[in-house]
C-alpha cells in the first residue's frame, strides 16, 4: 500500500532555532500532502494543503512565514517550523492524497521547544 | 457546516462486548467517511470508511453503519479486545478534497 515516511519521530530544540519536518511518499507520488498538527487529547487540526510544484495554502489563523511548507517534487513535501518557540511545541503530522478517496499518513514528529 | 460532530468523547468497554462511537455531519456534499485509529505518538490509520450509497460496511469486527437522512455514521467494534484501545476519530470530505475531523474517542477495553 501506499507510505509515508516521516523523519524526524522526534525532535528538541532550542527556542528561536528552525526545524524541518520531511514527509516522502515511498511508492506513489503525492500530488496533494496535507500537515496537520496535534495537541495533546485533541483531534488533528489542518495547518495547510500543498499541491506539487506550488504554494502551499493555509487554514486561516496558520502563519505561512512562521510554518514554511515546500512540496518541490511528487515525493517530498516538508515543513520547516521558523523560529520556534514553546508554543509551537506539538505533534505534526503530515498525509498524502493516494488516488481518488485515499489518504495516508505519516507516523507524525513530536517537537519539543524548550 | 464543515463540523464532523463525534461522541463520546470517551469509552470504557469490556473485553468481548461492542464498542460503539457516533458522529454527525451537517455538509451535505460529504461523500466520503473514513475512521481512523490512532495509538499515542503514532498517526491515524485508517480503520475502514464508506461512501453514502450504501448503509453498512463490515469489515471484520469493524462495521459503519451510515444513516444519509440523518447525516448520522456510527462505528460498531465486535468483540472488543484490549488491542483495540486507542483514541479513534470520524473524518468527512467532500470528494478528494480535506478531510473534517471529529473530536476523537478514547477507547479503552478492560479485562
Amino acid at each position: 500500500g501506499a507510505v509515508v515516511s516521516q523523519h524526524p519521530s522526534w525532535v528538541i530544540c532550542k527556542s528561536g532555532t528552525s526545524v524541518k519536518i520531511e514527509c516522502r511518499s515511498l511508492d506513489f507520488q503525492a500530488t496533494t500532502m496535507f500537515w496537520y498538527r496535534q495537541f495533546p487529547k485533541q483531534s488533528l487540526m489542518l495547518m495547510a494543503t500543498s499541491n506539487e510544484g506550488s504554494k502551499a495554502t493555509y487554514e486561516q489563523g496558520v502563519e505561512k512565514d512562521k510554518f514554511l511548507i515546500n512540496h518541490a517534487s511528487l515525493t517530498l513535501s516538508t515543513l520547516t517550523v521558523t523560529s520556534a518557540h514553546p508554543e509551537d511545541s506539538s505533534f505534526y503530522i503530515c498525509s498524502a492524497s493516494v488516488g481518488w478517496y485515499g489518504y495516508t499518513f505519516g507516523s507524525g514528529t513530536r517537537l519539543t521547544v524548550v | 457546516q464543515q463540523q464532523v460532530k463525534q461522541s463520546p468523547q470517551s469509552l470504557i468497554v469490556q473485553k468481548g462486548g461492542i464498542s460503539i462511537i457516533n458522529c454527525a455531519y451537517e455538509n451535505t456534499a460529504f461523500d466520503y467517511f473514513p475512521w481512523y485509529q490512532q495509538f499515542p505518538g503514532k498517526g491515524p490509520a485508517l480503520l475502514i470508511a464508506i461512501r453514502p450509497d450504501v448503509s453498512e460496511k463490515k469489515e471484520g469486527r469493524f462495521t459503519i453503519s451510515f444513516n444519509k437522512s440523518a447525516k448520522q455514521f456510527s462505528l460498531h467494534i465486535m468483540d472488543s479486545q484490549p488491542g483495540d484501545s486507542a483514541t479513534y476519530f470520524c473524518a468527512a470530505t467532500p470528494g478528494n478534497e480535506k478531510l473534517t475531523f471529529g473530536t476523537g474517542t478514547r477507547l479503552t477495553i478492560i479485562p
